[in-house]
């Protein structure tokens, strides 16, 4: 397809365990963005990535958070010994590049459940 | 992390009312942007706003880029069925030479239209 895929669509998790999620953005896309959509909130930026660079990691939530992007193009937002708080939509977004008027185009989240 | 203030959180209107929302920050964005967001998927943008004062069209939808750099809103008039959703504010800001990060977000307006 040509829009950003996510998978998977859904995670259950038990606490404690590791998660790996995937985000394939629109091939050419050169940034890459990581948000997180709690249930009734809006959407939380968490990292971005320009090429495989990360340059501010400030925004993940907590140590527990890493992401990685390999070849320019596929990220894995991984979350180690994952808590309830976890739980949330993860979304990832493409765009052109870094500028103010490239559009980031969204994917359709990843659902994460940790019981 | 931060977010902006969005009101109202939710709207229940009859199908051909006009809709109004708005968004306010207490700091400086340099982009204003609004998405919608149907059930089960990411974010879709709706318009984009990149100067202080500007007022952009988008077939029924109307949106202004507040002259402090701190507020928008979005209109919506003669609304239909399909406009059911949440709409979601987000801001923007640049750096020096062009390059931007991650969307700052709104909660959220779920817009409920009654037939």
């Amino acid at each position: 397809g040509a829009g950003v895929s996510q998978s998977p669509s859904n995670k259950v998790t038990e606490k404690g365990k590791d998660v790996e999620l995937r985000c394939d953005p629109i091939s050419g896309h050169t940034a890459l963005y990581w948000y997180r959509q709690s249930l009734g909130q809006g959407l939380e930026f968490l990292i971005y990535f320009q090429g495989n660079s990360a340059p501010d990691k400030s925004g993940l939530p907590s140590d527990r958070f890493s992401a990685e992007r390999t070849g320019g193009s596929v990220s894995t937002l991984t979350i180690q010994r994952t808590q309830q708080e976890d739980s949330a939509v993860y979304l990832c977004a493409s765009s052109p590049g870094l500028l103010l008027n490239n559009e980031q185009f969204f994917g359709p989240g990843t659902r994460l459940t940790v019981l | 992390g931060q977010q902006l203030n969005q009101s109202p959180q939710s709207m229940f209107i009859q199908e051909g009312e006009d809709v109004s929302m708005n968004c306010t920050s207490s700091s400086i964005f340099n982009t204003w942007l609004w998405y919608k967001q149907d059930p089960g998927e990411g974010p879709v943008l709706l318009i984009a706003l990149y100067k202080a004062g500007e007022l952009t069209s988008n077939g029924r939808l109307t949106a202004q880029f507040g002259i402090t750099r701190k507020d928008s809103f979005l209109n919506i008039s003669a609304s239909i069925p399909s406009d059911v959703g949440i709409y979601f504010c987000a801001g923007q800001r640049g750096y020096s030479g062009g390059g931007a990060d991650g969307l700052t977000f709104g909660k959220g307006t779920h817009l409920i239209i009654q037939p």
